[in-house]
Order: C-alpha cells, then sequence, then structure tokens
C-alpha cells in the first residue's frame, strides 16, 4: 500500500505570496491533518479534515487554509507568506473514525523558505 | 504549563544501554499515546502506540503508560548508533462529536555512542 505523498518537497516563495501544498493520504484513510514543524515550537496543529469538512483547528491566523477533496486528498494554501512561516509542513492520514486506535502516518513533508 | 512535555536533551547513552525517553500530559482524557521517531531532516515514524495502563513491547521497544500519573515513557533496550534521533510523545484524545485532538511534545533528542 502506498504511503502518504506530498507536493512539491521543496519551495522557496518571498514574502507576500501565496502558496499551496498538497498532501495525498493513504488509500481508504479519510482523515488529513496539517502540522507545521520549526526548530523552535516544534510539532504544530494546523487543522484536520475528514470527509471533505474541516472539523478540526489549531490555534493559526486565517493566512492558513485548506481543503479537501472527494477522494481524500487535501490542500492547504497560505496566503500572504511571511519570513515566520518557513517551516516543514507535514501531513498526516489516518481513517478517521475517531473511536478506539486511531493512527496517523506522516507523509514526508515540504520544506517551505520565505525569503 | 504546556499540554505534553517532553526533555529536550540531548539524551546521551553508550551503545548497548537502555534509553530511557519520558513523556507527561495534562489532559486527564487523552486516550491514546503514540512514540515517533524522526531523523533529521525527515517525516516522523511511528514507533509505538499504547491505550491501556501497563507496558508494551514490540522488539527492543517497550512503552509504559501510567495514566493516573499521566505519563507515559519509552523505552530503548540495546540502544544502537542507529537509533540516534529525535522521539516524539503524541497524545490523542477524542472530543465530543466525533473529533479528535492530536498534541505532540516537541521532542527528546537521543544521542547513541558508539
Amino acid at each position: 500500500k502506498a504511503g502518504v505523498t506530498q507536493t512539491p518537497r521543496y519551495l522557496i516563495k518571498t514574502r507576500g505570496q501565496q502558496v499551496t501544498l498538497s498532501c495525498s493520504p493513504i488509500s481508504g484513510h479519510r482523515s488529513v491533518s496539517w502540522y507545521q514543524q520549526t526548530p523552535g515550537q516544534g510539532l504544530q496543529f494546523l487543522f484536520e479534515y475528514f470527509s471533505e469538512t474541516q472539523r478540526n483547528k489549531g490555534n493559526f491566523p486565517g493566512r492558513f487554509s485548506g481543503r479537501q477533496f472527494s477522494n481524500s486528498r487535501s490542500e492547504m494554501n497560505v496566503s500572504t507568506l511571511e519570513l515566520g512561516d518557513s517551516a516543514l509542513y507535514l501531513c498526516a492520514s489516518s481513517h478517521g473514525l475517531a473511536v478506539g486506535e486511531e493512527t496517523q502516518y506522516f507523509g514526508p513533508g515540504t520544506r517551505l523558505l520565505v525569503l | 504549563q504546556k499540554e505534553v512535555e517532553q526533555n529536550s536533551g540531548p539524551l546521551s547513552v553508550p551503545e548497548g544501554a537502555i534509553a530511557s525517553l519520558n513523556c507527561t500530559y495534562s489532559d486527564r482524557v487523552s486516550q491514546s499515546f503514540f512514540w515517533y521517531r524522526q531523523y533529521s531532516g525527515k517525516s516522523p515514524e511511528l514507533i509505538m502506540s499504547i491505550y491501556s495502563n501497563g507496558d508494551k513491547e514490540d522488539g527492543r521497544f517497550t512503552a509504559q503508560l501510567n495514566k493516573a500519573s499521566q505519563y507515559v515513557s519509552l523505552l530503548i533496550r540495546d540502544s544502537q548508533p542507529s537509533d540516534s534521533a529525535t522521539y516524539l510523545c503524541a497524545v490523542n484524545t477524542f472530543l465530543s462529536g466525533g473529533y479528535q485532538k492530536v498534541t505532540f511534545g516537541t521532542g527528546t533528542k537521543l544521542q547513541v555512542i558508539p
């Protein structure tokens, strides 16, 4: 079974631009969560999508948004990029049943550098 | 108080020794606990999950959970240089309405010295 894939793997943008990152979950997984990882803050939860609906959201500004398609693929968008948005963006997929045992599997990440 | 706390390390152990990694969490209703290993420049990979009080063993790894003390640990026996990585503790809390909240610690860096 193929793992979680993310595209692109690396991205360089300048301040003020916007960026869209893509995540394809493991086949059969309906939940996709997005995280931002920086050396100082660790892994911080951005949001989770399940069946095309955002059902959980972290404490990030509205510049960070996402969506999920009917095939469970998800995109994350960051508008008006700031230098502090430079980070590794990880997505993780799971079945999303939210009962009992629920394990997330991470993709390889997209490393974003904002200049 | 952070929701999930880990000592950032680095924790240095000699090859062949037991490495003990600790994690405390603040939400008493948390239900699932995970240990991830993350090599530098790579994404986290799941090592162990534990849901019930007690010990769970998988090869050289043992996860220990004590819900009363809100404490979860990971023991690595016969540590190898290839175990050198950052270990992330994750706590999963199921909320009303079918939602779940996953909170990660900032990780403990483990160095296994040959």
